[in-house]
Protein backbone atom coordinates (compact mmCIF):
# COMPACT_ATOMS: atom_id res chain seq x y z
CA UNK A 1 0.00 0.00 0.00
CA UNK A 2 1.91 2.90 -1.40
CA UNK A 3 1.85 5.76 0.70
CA UNK A 4 0.86 9.93 -0.01
CA UNK A 5 2.76 10.44 -2.77
CA UNK A 6 3.60 13.98 -4.01
CA UNK A 7 5.47 15.13 -7.24
CA UNK A 8 7.60 16.23 -8.33
CA UNK A 9 9.73 16.13 -5.31
CA UNK A 10 11.82 19.74 -6.72
CA UNK A 11 10.25 21.63 -8.66
CA UNK A 12 12.41 25.11 -10.16
CA UNK A 13 10.37 28.23 -11.70
CA UNK A 14 11.36 31.03 -12.97
CA UNK A 15 9.60 34.06 -11.67
CA UNK A 16 5.92 34.66 -13.52
CA UNK A 17 5.42 31.42 -14.21
CA UNK A 18 3.03 28.32 -13.41
CA UNK A 19 4.02 25.53 -10.64
CA UNK A 20 1.82 22.56 -10.75
CA UNK A 21 2.19 20.53 -7.62
CA UNK A 22 0.22 16.77 -7.80
CA UNK A 23 -0.64 14.88 -4.80
CA UNK A 24 -1.74 11.21 -4.63
CA UNK A 25 -3.65 10.36 -1.58
CA UNK A 26 -3.03 6.41 -0.08
CA UNK A 27 -5.23 4.30 -1.08
CA UNK A 28 -8.94 4.53 0.12
CA UNK A 29 -8.36 8.28 1.49
CA UNK A 30 -10.87 10.94 0.19
CA UNK A 31 -9.43 13.61 1.92
CA UNK A 32 -6.62 16.05 1.39
CA UNK A 33 -4.48 18.25 2.96
CA UNK A 34 -1.81 20.77 1.80
CA UNK A 35 0.53 22.59 3.78
CA UNK A 36 3.20 25.36 3.25
CA UNK A 37 6.53 25.92 5.16
CA UNK A 38 8.73 28.14 4.66
CA UNK A 39 12.37 27.70 5.71
CA UNK A 40 13.01 27.63 9.79
CA UNK A 41 9.16 27.53 9.96
CA UNK A 42 6.03 25.50 10.62
CA UNK A 43 3.59 24.35 8.74
CA UNK A 44 0.92 26.65 7.89
CA UNK A 45 -2.66 25.27 6.26
CA UNK A 46 -3.43 26.50 3.15
CA UNK A 47 -6.84 24.11 1.88
CA UNK A 48 -8.54 21.06 3.07
CA UNK A 49 -10.33 18.93 -0.14
CA UNK A 50 -12.18 16.03 -0.56
CA UNK A 51 -13.01 14.35 -3.77
CA UNK A 52 -14.62 17.38 -6.42
CA UNK A 53 -15.08 19.50 -2.81
CA UNK A 54 -13.58 22.20 -1.43
CA UNK A 55 -13.95 22.26 2.32
CA UNK A 56 -11.99 24.56 3.75
CA UNK A 57 -9.20 27.35 1.97
CA UNK A 58 -8.99 29.39 4.67
CA UNK A 59 -5.03 29.29 4.19
CA UNK A 60 -4.97 29.62 0.72
CA UNK A 61 -3.67 33.21 -0.65
CA UNK A 62 -6.91 34.85 -2.29
CA UNK A 63 -4.34 35.77 -5.72
CA UNK A 64 -2.48 32.73 -7.86
CA UNK A 65 -3.23 30.29 -5.32
CA UNK A 66 -5.73 27.47 -6.43
CA UNK A 67 -6.70 23.78 -5.49
CA UNK A 68 -8.79 20.82 -6.67
CA UNK A 69 -9.14 16.75 -6.29
CA UNK A 70 -11.22 15.76 -9.40
CA UNK A 71 -12.95 12.49 -9.42
CA UNK A 72 -10.20 11.05 -11.15
CA UNK A 73 -6.72 11.54 -10.60
CA UNK A 74 -4.61 13.47 -8.02
CA UNK A 75 -5.17 16.58 -6.03
CA UNK A 76 -3.76 19.57 -7.67
CA UNK A 77 -2.16 22.72 -5.87
CA UNK A 78 -1.71 25.20 -8.53
CA UNK A 79 0.42 28.74 -8.45
CA UNK A 80 0.31 31.16 -10.72
CA UNK A 81 2.96 33.96 -11.55
CA UNK A 82 5.39 32.79 -8.87
CA UNK A 83 7.29 35.30 -6.97
CA UNK A 84 10.34 34.17 -4.62
CA UNK A 85 8.45 34.25 -1.38
CA UNK A 86 6.14 31.42 -2.87
CA UNK A 87 9.68 29.39 -2.15
CA UNK A 88 8.85 26.98 -0.01
CA UNK A 89 8.07 22.73 0.66
CA UNK A 90 4.55 22.16 -0.07
CA UNK A 91 3.10 18.88 1.57
CA UNK A 92 0.23 17.23 1.40
CA UNK A 93 -1.40 15.03 3.70
CA UNK A 94 -4.27 12.24 3.16
CA UNK A 95 -7.10 10.56 5.77
CA UNK A 96 -9.37 8.15 5.46
CA UNK A 97 -12.67 7.91 3.96
CA UNK A 98 -15.74 8.60 5.76
CA UNK A 99 -13.54 10.54 8.43
CA UNK A 100 -11.78 13.58 8.89
CA UNK A 101 -9.73 12.25 11.84
CA UNK A 102 -6.16 13.83 12.24
CA UNK A 103 -4.90 11.08 14.17
CA UNK A 104 -5.01 9.22 10.66
CA UNK A 105 -3.45 11.76 8.43
CA UNK A 106 -0.35 10.58 6.56
CA UNK A 107 2.12 12.86 4.99
CA UNK A 108 3.70 12.66 1.47
CA UNK A 109 7.53 13.36 0.72
CA UNK A 110 6.77 17.28 0.03
CA UNK A 111 7.84 19.89 -3.03
CA UNK A 112 10.31 21.52 -2.70
CA UNK A 113 9.64 24.57 -5.13
CA UNK A 114 12.35 27.44 -5.82
CA UNK A 115 11.52 30.07 -7.57
CA UNK A 116 14.48 31.66 -9.54
CA UNK B 1 -0.86 35.34 20.41
CA UNK B 2 0.04 32.60 18.47
CA UNK B 3 -2.73 29.42 18.37
CA UNK B 4 -0.13 27.09 19.30
CA UNK B 5 3.65 28.34 20.63
CA UNK B 6 6.59 26.42 21.10
CA UNK B 7 10.52 27.18 22.44
CA UNK B 8 12.22 26.63 19.19
CA UNK B 9 15.48 25.49 21.07
CA UNK B 10 17.65 24.28 19.87
CA UNK B 11 17.54 21.74 22.60
CA UNK B 12 21.24 20.54 23.00
CA UNK B 13 21.29 17.66 24.99
CA UNK B 14 23.67 14.74 25.89
CA UNK B 15 22.95 11.14 25.11
CA UNK B 16 21.34 9.40 27.81
CA UNK B 17 19.55 12.55 29.24
CA UNK B 18 16.12 13.61 29.67
CA UNK B 19 14.86 16.23 27.96
CA UNK B 20 11.20 17.88 28.10
CA UNK B 21 9.19 20.29 25.65
CA UNK B 22 5.99 22.36 26.42
CA UNK B 23 3.65 23.51 24.15
CA UNK B 24 0.92 25.98 24.63
CA UNK B 25 -2.19 26.60 22.79
CA UNK B 26 -4.68 29.81 22.84
CA UNK B 27 -8.04 28.15 22.17
CA UNK B 28 -9.91 26.58 24.98
CA UNK B 29 -11.88 25.02 22.70
CA UNK B 30 -9.47 22.43 21.04
CA UNK B 31 -9.92 19.15 21.69
CA UNK B 32 -7.30 17.39 19.86
CA UNK B 33 -3.62 16.87 20.22
CA UNK B 34 -0.45 15.03 18.98
CA UNK B 35 3.27 15.23 18.50
CA UNK B 36 5.09 15.26 15.28
CA UNK B 37 8.52 14.54 14.61
CA UNK B 38 10.25 16.04 11.37
CA UNK B 39 13.21 15.23 10.70
CA UNK B 40 15.59 17.60 8.55
CA UNK B 41 13.86 18.34 4.86
CA UNK B 42 11.68 15.40 5.36
CA UNK B 43 7.75 15.12 5.68
CA UNK B 44 6.64 15.16 9.47
CA UNK B 45 5.43 11.92 11.32
CA UNK B 46 2.76 11.08 13.72
CA UNK B 47 4.73 10.63 17.06
CA UNK B 48 2.30 10.03 19.42
CA UNK B 49 -1.37 11.72 20.27
CA UNK B 50 -2.16 13.26 23.43
CA UNK B 51 -4.73 12.01 25.89
CA UNK B 52 -6.13 14.02 28.99
CA UNK B 53 -4.77 10.85 31.25
CA UNK B 54 -1.47 11.50 29.81
CA UNK B 55 0.01 8.26 27.87
CA UNK B 56 3.21 6.84 27.16
CA UNK B 57 5.09 4.74 24.60
CA UNK B 58 8.30 3.39 25.43
CA UNK B 59 10.79 6.52 26.27
CA UNK B 60 8.46 9.48 25.61
CA UNK B 61 5.71 10.13 27.68
CA UNK B 62 3.16 13.18 26.67
CA UNK B 63 0.78 14.75 29.37
CA UNK B 64 -2.31 17.21 29.12
CA UNK B 65 -3.08 20.49 31.37
CA UNK B 66 -6.22 21.40 30.17
CA UNK B 67 -6.17 24.18 32.81
CA UNK B 68 -3.19 25.84 32.42
CA UNK B 69 -3.83 24.86 28.20
CA UNK B 70 -0.18 23.23 27.51
CA UNK B 71 1.19 19.95 26.42
CA UNK B 72 4.49 18.60 26.83
CA UNK B 73 6.86 15.62 25.68
CA UNK B 74 9.56 14.34 27.79
CA UNK B 75 11.67 11.95 26.14
CA UNK B 76 14.05 9.93 28.66
CA UNK B 77 17.26 7.85 27.70
CA UNK B 78 17.92 10.30 24.57
CA UNK B 79 19.48 8.54 21.68
CA UNK B 80 20.67 10.23 18.53
CA UNK B 81 18.33 9.39 16.56
CA UNK B 82 16.05 11.40 18.53
CA UNK B 83 17.65 14.39 16.86
CA UNK B 84 14.86 16.17 15.13
CA UNK B 85 11.93 18.87 14.95
CA UNK B 86 9.29 18.03 17.29
CA UNK B 87 6.07 19.58 16.31
CA UNK B 88 3.12 20.00 18.68
CA UNK B 89 -0.29 20.54 16.78
CA UNK B 90 -3.67 21.18 18.06
CA UNK B 91 -6.82 20.65 16.84
CA UNK B 92 -10.74 21.25 17.21
CA UNK B 93 -14.17 19.78 15.43
CA UNK B 94 -14.93 22.95 13.38
CA UNK B 95 -17.33 20.51 11.12
CA UNK B 96 -14.14 18.66 10.61
CA UNK B 97 -10.89 17.96 12.68
CA UNK B 98 -8.82 21.21 12.19
CA UNK B 99 -5.77 21.25 13.43
CA UNK B 100 -2.95 24.03 13.85
CA UNK B 101 0.83 23.28 13.82
CA UNK B 102 3.72 25.27 16.27
CA UNK B 103 6.62 25.90 14.75
CA UNK B 104 8.76 22.98 16.38
CA UNK B 105 11.32 22.47 18.90
CA UNK B 106 14.45 21.39 17.41
CA UNK B 107 16.41 18.82 19.68
CA UNK B 108 20.05 17.73 18.99
CA UNK B 109 21.33 15.08 20.53
CA UNK B 110 25.27 14.62 21.16
CA UNK B 111 27.12 12.02 21.25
Amino acid sequence: NAGVMQNPRHLVRRRGQEARLRCSPMKGHSHVYWYRQLPEEGLKFMVYLQKENIIDESGMPKERFSAEFPKEGPSILRIQQVVRGDSAAYFCASSPEGRATYTEAFFGQGTRLTVV
Amino acid sequence: RKEVEQDPGPFNVPEGATVAFNCTYSNSASQSFFWYRQDCRKEPKLLMSVYSSGNEDGRFTAQLNRASQYISLLIRDSKLSDSATYLCVVGYSGGYQKVTFGTGTKLQVIP
